[in-house]
């Protein structure tokens, strides 16, 4: 069965911190990925997706993710965080055969310090 | 709509009654899936719909829950006989197609006391 990992459930950083969430999934066919992120107060929204094609996503506000084939991984990425980034991030996957169930990781909590 | 409408926006309830959540999808998206959310965890899939057509309720966890999305807009989850573990953020979703990402409501937080 799918299931996505991610194994940093609070992350504390300083504003202008490099951040880097990684998610990684088990499963052996052809996947889509996405990165989702929930604000205080507010419903999730879809930060980045990959379907095909590069493998580095650029996504909302500075974020980027990069697929790893080989290592199953889709690590989220921002350079130099903010204090608005303070927020629940969700890494999700879907087979893309075309089927419409995600698979939702337990998500990281990402505190940034002003 | 503009965007995905849940309602009500909190519910609290008493264990043994039942619960009605309402969902108003994106206006045109034909794809429409309820998630759960425990405390801590991420969403896990409850059940799809395409237009009308409930496609999927391998998610829902017993017979004491059910959805239906009678034309092909609205969808209404409901629970019957509240217990205490059906507590939760329950999440709606709505989409163009299996692939294009959803996007959710803000969801209904419901507290079975």
């Amino acid at each position: 069965a799918q299931s996505v990992s991610q194994h940093n459930h609070h992350v504390i950083l300083s504003e202008a911190a490099s951040l880097e969430l990684g998610c990684n999934y088990s499963y052996g066919g052809t996947v889509n990925l996405f990165w989702y992120v929930q604000y205080p107060g507010q419903h999730l929204q879809l930060l980045l997706k990959y379907f095909s094609g590069d493998p580095l996503v650029k996504g909302i506000k500075g974020f980027e993710a990069e697929f790893i084939k080989s290592k199953f991984s889709f690590n989220l990425r921002k350079p130099s965080v903010q204090w608005s980034d303070t927020a629940e991030y969700f890494c999700a996957v879907n087979e893309a055969s075309g089927t419409y169930k995600y698979i939702f990781g337990t998500g990281t909590r990402l505190k940034v310090l002003a | 709509g503009a965007g995905v409408s849940q309602s009500p926006r909190y519910k609290v309830t008493k264990r043994g009654q039942d619960v009605a959540l309402r969902c108003d999808p994106i206006s045109g998206h034909v794809s429409l899936y309820w998630y759960r959310q425990a405390l801590g965890q991420g969403p896990e899939f409850l059940t799809y719909f395409n237009y009308e057509a409930q496609q999927d309720k391998s998610g829902l966890p017993n017979d004491r829950f059910s959805a239906e999305r009678p034309e092909g807009s609205i969808s209404t989850l409901t629970i019957q006989r509240t217990e205490q573990r059906d507590s939760a953020m329950y999440r709606c979703a709505s989409s163009s197609g299996s692939n294009y990402g959803y996007t959710f409501g803000s969801g209904t937080r419901l507290t079975v006391v």
